[in-house]
């Protein structure tokens, strides 16, 4: 099992709805990383989050340490939304800067 | 402030050649990390500096080195290359304790 599943793999959605993308992770962390990847391999650092609430923008990212779980909401969803989003955990021990990422969910935003 | 800046962008090598690629981090940012971006594994961390100290290292075979100068800029090394090495390889640069800032990547295939 990997330590970071994310869902949906895909996503496809009309402009203007809200969407959701979920993470899960099996080990304590000490941060929950959300990423934003265009074609042509771009990254771009989203939020960083440690408990509760970011938001930026039309973007809005939660954490539930307890359960073990993130999610990344869009709110008003844009064509230019489209892109690759991942989920990358920092772990509490061992090798504690190392990140660990989610195999992405790649978006699709239609006008 | 320039961002991270990662030469050179593309890259074609044969196998059993070797590459250096280069990553100069955002000024004043002390560490500096390398991810592989391949289609089949993902996102994988290679190796963290700080203050030119190697402080994390992923599972990664010793062809893959690395090494950071006493200005911050980073290089890492991939020798005897296999038609395995074909990524995207991303540096990253970060404050102490903060989000990351991601170079544009090199692409390396290997023929």
């Amino acid at each position: 099992k990997n330590e970071v599943e994310q869902s949906p793999q895909n996503l496809t959605a009309q402009e203007g709805e809200f969407i959701t993308i979920n993470c899960s992770y099996s080990v304590g962390i000490s941060a929950l990383h959300w990423l934003q990847q265009h074609p042509g391999g771009g990254i771009v650092s989203l939020f960083m989050l440690s408990s509760g609430k970011k938001k930026h923008g039309r973007l809005i990212a939660t954490i539930n340490i307890q359960e073990k779980h993130s999610s990344l909401h869009i709110t008003a969803s844009h064509p230019r939304d489209s892109a690759v989003y991942i989920c990358a955990v920092r772990s509490r021990s061992g090798s504690a800067r190392q990140l660990t990422f989610g195999s992405g969910t790649q978006l699709t935003v239609l006008p | 402030k320039a961002g991270v800046t990662q030469t050179p962008r593309y890259l074609i090598k044969t196998r059993g050649q070797q590459v250096t690629l280069s990553c100069s981090p955002i000024s004043g940012h002390r560490s500096v990390s390398w991810y592989q971006q391949t289609p089949g594994q993902g996102l994988q961390f290679l190796f963290e500096y700080f203050s030119e100290t190697q402080r994390n290292k992923g599972n990664f075979p010793g062809r893959f080195s690395g090494r950071q100068f006493s200005n911050s800029r980073s290089e890492m090394n991939v020798s005897t290359l296999e038609l395995g090495d074909s990524a995207l390889y991303l540096c990253a640069s970060s404050p102490p304790g903060s989000e990351q800032f991601f170079g544009p990547g090199t692409r390396l295939t290997v023929l």
